[in-house]
């Protein structure tokens, strides 16, 4: 039973345009949600997060939008960049007394076109 | 100004043959956490210390150990590796206190021959 969806493996944008990356979530229990970025060969780094209190989180061109009624979560990239290419994975975990367990989605491939 | 270090990057072993992979951090966080990462799977926990207090998630292989004999060190132990353990293993720190984001090492890309 897969919590935490990201029902596109791919994404191709152009250059400059926005990306949205989507992700779904079944568990009413997640309060936590983190986006990440990973490269070939790297580690996932943390790029964005939101809590459960709130609908929308800005960093920079990074933007995370929560819609808790439908259980939804997507990240906005404005204006995308050649260097966003890579996978995008979004976490969640229910409760900070949980020492902040995540649950991952499969991650989506970004390509930014030139 | 790696942060959460693994060694080796890449760690080839034969099948049945115990393996260890090194987790260290000079975060002085008091979580650390093991994944296990399948090829175009999501990471999946396998463990995690709170200090030295071990978690162990239901559905990990009771061929997976781990140990972590200090604040800076955490291993992980494969008793007797098959085919289906090969993957990516990343470590991740936090804190502990609140909603906070885990930092990730590279990971160790393990192979099994």
């Amino acid at each position: 039973d897969q919590q935490v969806k990201q029902n596109s493996p791919s994404l191709s944008v152009q250059e400059g345009r926005i990306s949205i990356l989507n992700c779904d979530y079944t568990n009413s229990m997640f309060d936590y949600f983190l986006w990440y970025k990973k490269y070939p060969a790297e580690g996932p780094t943390f790029l964005i997060s939101i809590s459960s209190i709130k609908d929308k989180n800005e960093d920079g061109r990074f933007t995370v939008f929560l819609n808790k009624s439908a259980k939804h979560l997507s990240l906005h990239i404005v204006p995308s960049q050649p260097g966003d290419s890579a996978v995008y994975f979004c976490a969640a975990s229910a409760g900070s007394g949980n020492t902040g367990k995540l649950i991952f989605g499969q991650g989506t491939t970004l390509q930014v076109k030139p | 100004d790696a942060m959460v270090i693994q060694n080796p990057r890449y760690q080839v072993t034969q099948f049945g043959k115990p393996v260890t992979l090194s987790c260290s951090q000079t975060l002085n966080h008091n979580v650390m956490y093991w994944y296990q990462q399948k090829s175009s799977q999501a990471p999946k926990l396998l463990f995690h210390y709170y200090d030295k207090d071990f978690n162990n998630e239901a559905d990990t292989p009771d061929n997976f150990q781990s140990r972590r004999p200090n604040t800076s060190f955490c291993f992980l132990d494969i008793r007797s590796p098959g085919l289906g353990d090969a993957a990516m293993y990343l470590c991740a720190t936090t804190e502990g206190r609140g909603n906070q984001p885990q930092h990730f090492g590279d990971g160790t890309r393990l192979s099994i021959l």
